[in-house]
C-alpha cells in the first residue's frame, strides 16, 4: 500500500525541539520532492517546508526559517523535520505530502507547544 | 511571502455550479504558478483533486475541473453532489515557496 506515516509530535514547551519523521512505503520516496505542510486547529493549512528529491535543495516558509530543518534519508526512504525553538504558534497537526501532483498525504502528527 | 486570496465561504445548491477562485498579490496566477486545489473534510487529511492548473487526479470526480479565469486559478464545480460540502484549498508556487490559500467553506444546500 502506498502511503506516508508521521511521526514524533507530542506535547512540548515553548523554545523546546522535536524531530518529526515520515516514512514512506509502497513508492520510492526518493524519485520526488517531499513537503510538510502543518494546520492549526480550526485553521487553514500552511506551507512549512520543501525538499527535492536528493536533499540538495531546501526551501522554508518566512515564519519557520532559521528554526525549522528539513532533511531525508532515502535510503530508508524516510524524511524529517527538525524544530527548534518552538512558539505556541507552531502548534498545530504537521503532514508530510509527496511531491509532484501531491498525491499521496499522510494522517498527520500532532505538535502542541504549551507550558 | 506572497499572499493567495480564496473567498471564505460560497454556497451551492444541489446540482448546481459554482466556481471557486484563487488569486495572488503579486499579480495574475499563471500555469508557471501550478496551481492545486484540495478537499478537506473535517477530521480528514486533505484530498488532492487538480495540480498544474488542470489534471486530475485517478479519485477526482469528473464533475470538478480546474482553469484559469481572469488572472486567477478557478475551481468549477459543475453538478454538486452533497458530498462535495468541504473546505477547499487552492495552492500557488512561487520560485522557492509554495503558498496556499485560506480556503473556501462550500455548503451544498
Amino acid at each position: 500500500e502506498v502511503q506516508l506515516v508521521e511521526s514524533g509530535g507530542g506535547l512540548v514547551q515553548p523554545g523546546g525541539s522535536l524531530r518529526l519523521s515520515c516514512a514512506a512505503s509502497g513508492f520510492t520516496s526518493s524519485s520526488y520532492w517531499m513537503h510538510w505542510v502543518r494546520q492549526a486547529p480550526g485553521k487553514g493549512l500552511v506551507w512549512v517546508s520543501g525538499i527535492n528529491s536528493d536533499g540538495s535543495r531546501t526551501n522554508y516558509a518566512d515564519s519557520v526559517k532559521g528554526r525549522f530543518t528539513v532533511s531525508r534519508d532515502n535510503a530508508k526512504n524516510t524524511l524529517h523535520l527538525q524544530v527548534n525553538s518552538l512558539r505556541a504558534e507552531d502548534t498545530a497537526v504537521y503532514y508530510c505530502v509527496r511531491g509532484e501532483g501531491w498525491p499521496i498525504w499522510g494522517q498527520g502528527t500532532m505538535v502542541t507547544v504549551s507550558s | 511571502q506572497a499572499v493567495v486570496t480564496q473567498e471564505p465561504s460560497l454556497t451551492v445548491s444541489p446540482g448546481g455550479t459554482v466556481t471557486l477562485t484563487c488569486g495572488s498579490s503579486t499579480g495574475a496566477v499563471t500555469s508557471g504558478h501550478y496551481p492545486y486545489w484540495f478537499q478537506q473534510k473535517p477530521g480528514q487529511a486533505p484530498k488532492t483533486l487538480i495540480y498544474d492548473t488542470s489534471n486530475k487526479h485517478s479519485w477526482t470526480p469528473a464533475r470538478f475541473s480546474g482553469s484559469l479565469l481572469g488572472g486567477k486559478a478557478a475551481l468549477t464545480l459543475s453538478g454538486a453532489q452533497p458530498e462535495d460540502e468541504a473546505e477547499y484549498y487552492c495552492l500557488v508556487s512561487y520560485s522557492n515557496a509554495v503558498v496556499f490559500g485560506g480556503g473556501t467553506k462550500l455548503t451544498v444546500l
